[in-house]
């Protein structure tokens, strides 16, 4: 089983749609969580933490159950920018300490159409 | 805003040549990362780095590849003898500590290797 599996996508929406995305992890070592985007040939750059009460950033609310291992992303009220691949990212931090790393999904993608 | 910054952003290499990618992490980080995306493909795990020695590696950091930290301030990726299958993105990455802060990643290395 993949460490973090998301929708492959692609997503192909009309502005102003709502679109959410769906990701799971595998490893109880997983302690933190984030939403990253990445543009065509650019490198990740953070859109949102994932708290476990839930968050919103604006358009963006992401969500997380630690009991179904379970993360997930709405967008509200699409913009032609938001088209972009969305990464799902898990930090893998064992409670025994040491070392810590960053699994990425293989990412959804998003097309906003007008 | 403080920057991850890789340099070069492209480079074409023979192959069986070694070469050596660089990194200007975030000068107050603690915790390093390379890692890879083949064209097309997920971003994947090379390694994690603390404390001036390698906390992590995945299957894909094998002998042919090390990294060092030689002057406090740089951090390099050394492949000793590429192959074609090398080519990639390859994306430095540093986060100031190990729990739930973001990572920040540079912008990016593209490697062909003919």
């Amino acid at each position: 089983r993949k460490e973090v599996e998301q929708d492959p996508g692609p997503f192909n929406v009309p502005e102003g749609a709502t679109v959410a995305f769906n990701c799971t992890y595998s490893n109880s070592a997983s302690q933190s969580f984030f939403w990253y985007r990445q543009d065509c040939r650019k490198e990740p750059k953070l859109l949102m933490s994932v708290y476990s009460s839930g968050n919103e950033d604006g358009r963006f609310t992401a969500q997380l159950n630690r009991a179904s291992q379970y993360i997930s992303l709405l967008i509200r009220d699409s913009k032609l920018s938001d088209s972009a691949t969305y990464l799902c990212v898990v930090n893998i931090l064992p409670f025994s300490g040491g070392y810590n790393k960053l699994i990425f999904g293989a990412g959804t993608r998003l097309a906003v159409h007008p | 805003e403080p920057e991850v910054t890789q340099t070069p952003s492209h480079q074409v290499t023979q192959m069986g040549q070694e070469v050596i990618l660089r990194c200007v992490p975030i000068s107050n980080h603690l915790y390093f990362y390379w890692y890879r995306q083949i064209l097309g493909q997920k971003v994947e795990f090379l390694v994690s780095f603390y404390n001036n020695e390698i906390s992590e590696k995945s299957e894909i950091f094998d002998d042919q590849f090390s990294v060092e930290r030689p002057d406090g301030s740089n951090f390099t990726l050394k492949i000793r003898s590429t192959k074609l299958e090398d080519s990639a993105m390859y994306f430095c990455a540093s986060r100031e500590d190990a729990g739930s802060t973001e990572a920040f990643f540079g912008q990016g290395t593209r490697l062909t290797v003919v």
